[in-house]
């Protein structure tokens, strides 16, 4: 089967740092996309990982370790509008994305 | 560009009801995907589809039916609802799916309730 983990919860304060773990089980996997869901609202892509390592986008960072099944998404210089439900996505051959349980970030001042 | 549009935004249903809930993009996405979001929960896929007239199912697709006619367009069915429908569904579309930078684009939601 395919499976994804998370942590469910996450506090950090304004203009710190969090990471993001996520765990996965994904037969023929392809890479690990994250994705950022305010609430109420509909989720919206941040990042995709193929390869090993660690891809930057502003203050956001994704990163990958395949051999370790294993990825997470670093926030860096925390504002309030961070706060929303974080999802990490599972990519496997021939499969649709697999989306984990999400983790809810609240940033606080 | 819309991007993905879906109608309703809102419906409650009896249950035994149906409906369709529809959903359109304008980007010429041959990835089309239905998603539903129970409170707190993360996506479960109902079904999915890789072009015109081909569809397959995700890993919640019983109570759903698809079509995809166009590329444009992917309605999804309820027929005979129950309150286990209860949610909210995504309508989602992607351009390629398990490339580099593959991303999903979602529409606004549809909030369904089934009573």
């Amino acid at each position: 089967g395919q499976s994804l983990e998370q942590p469910s919860e996450v506090t950090a304060v304004e203009g710190a740092i969090v990471q993001i773990n996520c765990t996965y089980q994904t037969s023929g996997f392809y890479g690990l996309s994250w994705y950022q869901q305010h609430d109420g609202g509909a989720p919206t892509f941040l990042s995709y990982n193929a390869l090993d390592g660690l891809e930057e986008t502003g203050r956001f960072s994704s990163f990958l370790s395949r051999s370790d099944s294993y990825g997470y998404l670093l926030l860096q210089e925390l504002q309030m509008k961070d706060s929303a439900s974080y999802f990490c996505a599972a990519q496997g051959a021939g499969t649709a994305l697999i989306f984990g349980k999400g983790t809810t970030l609240s940033v606080s001042s | 560009n819309a991007g993905v549009t879906q109608t309703p935004k809102f419906r409650i249903l009896k249950i035994g009801q149906s409906m369709t809930l529809q959903c359109t993009q304008d980007m010429n996405h041959n990835y089309m995907y239905w998603y539903r979001q129970d409170p707190g929960m993360g996506l479960k896929l109902i079904y999915y589809s890789v072009g015109a007239g081909i569809t397959d199912k995700g890993e919640v697709p019983n109570g759903y039916n698809v079509s995809r006619s166009t590329t444009e367009d992917f309605p999804l069915r309820l027929e005979l609802a129950a309150p286990s429908q209860t949610s909210v569904y995504f309508c989602a579309s992607s351009l390629t799916q398990g490339a580099p930078g593959d991303e999903q684009y979602f529409g606004p939601g549809t909030r369904l309730t089934v009573t």
